[in-house]
């Protein structure tokens, strides 16, 4: 499969736990997109990286997340501590350059994060 | 700050036209974006439209913009049960070169 791999799909978490979510994008592309969705609400952005660069996290909360992208390896986004209004669903989306005038992202299927 | 509304839901019969409409808040968009999203599977790109553009047609999807109203819609000609998805609207506005600004998604139900 060459689309962009996101796991777990689904990730159950009591409150104070710590949730990591990883992403593999496309083959070829070294920009990557976390975006949250929580409920019958839009995608929001939540952070954007090249390969051992955090180019723009303005959309991720200031404490408790982070997110990376290694050299080698997949991208991963890691919530500390969590609490139940981190349940959502977290898209990655990658492309193979800095975002063209057509806007195409390549989504991953998205992980499902529940706190309990 | 920026916002794009969609209805969240959408149920027409099967070989009928759906009509699927997003209303955005910023001026200054410059693209805008309907992806799809098909049950258990990522966002996929279906179109887009430049805002200097009023009609994009492409196949069975015609997208119609009106900049004074802010509104941009879909239209898909003869719905088939394969069109059965969440529809985004997203905008990208000229001060932000990938920062899509999305709305909460339509449900398109098929009813046979």
């Amino acid at each position: 499969n060459a689309g962009v791999m996101q796991n777990p799909r689904h990730l159950v978490r009591r409150r104070g736990q710590e949730a990591r979510l990883r992403c593999s994008p496309m083959k070829g592309h070294s920009h990557v997109y976390w975006y949250r969705q929580l409920p019958e609400e839009g995608l929001k952005f939540m952070v954007y990286l090249q390969k051992e660069n955090i180019i723009d996290e303005s959309g991720m909360p200031k404490e408790r997340f982070s997110a990376e992208f290694p050299k080698e390896g997949p991208s991963i986004l890691r919530i500390q501590q969590v609490v139940r209004g981190d349940s959502a669903a977290y898209f990655c989306a990658s492309s193979p350059v800095f975002l063209d005038l057509t806007g195409e992202l390549f989504f991953g299927e998205g992980s499902r994060l529940t706190v309990l | 700050g920026e916002d794009v509304e969609q209805s969240l839901f959408l149920s027409v019969r099967e070989g009928d036209s759906s009509v699927i409409n997003c209303t955005y808040t910023d001026s200054s968009s410059t693209y805008l974006y309907w992806y799809k999203q098909e049950p258990g599977a990522g966002l996929q790109l279906l179109t887009y439209i430049f805002s200097n553009m009023d009609m994009k047609q492409d196949q069975r999807l015609t997208v119609l913009l009106n900049k004074k109203d802010k509104h941009l819609s879909l239209r898909i000609a003869d719905t088939q049960t394969g069109d059965s998805a969440i529809y985004f609207c997203a905008e990208r506005d000229m001060d932000s070169n990938y920062q899509l600004i999305w709305g909460a998604g339509t449900k398109l139900i098929i009813k046979p």
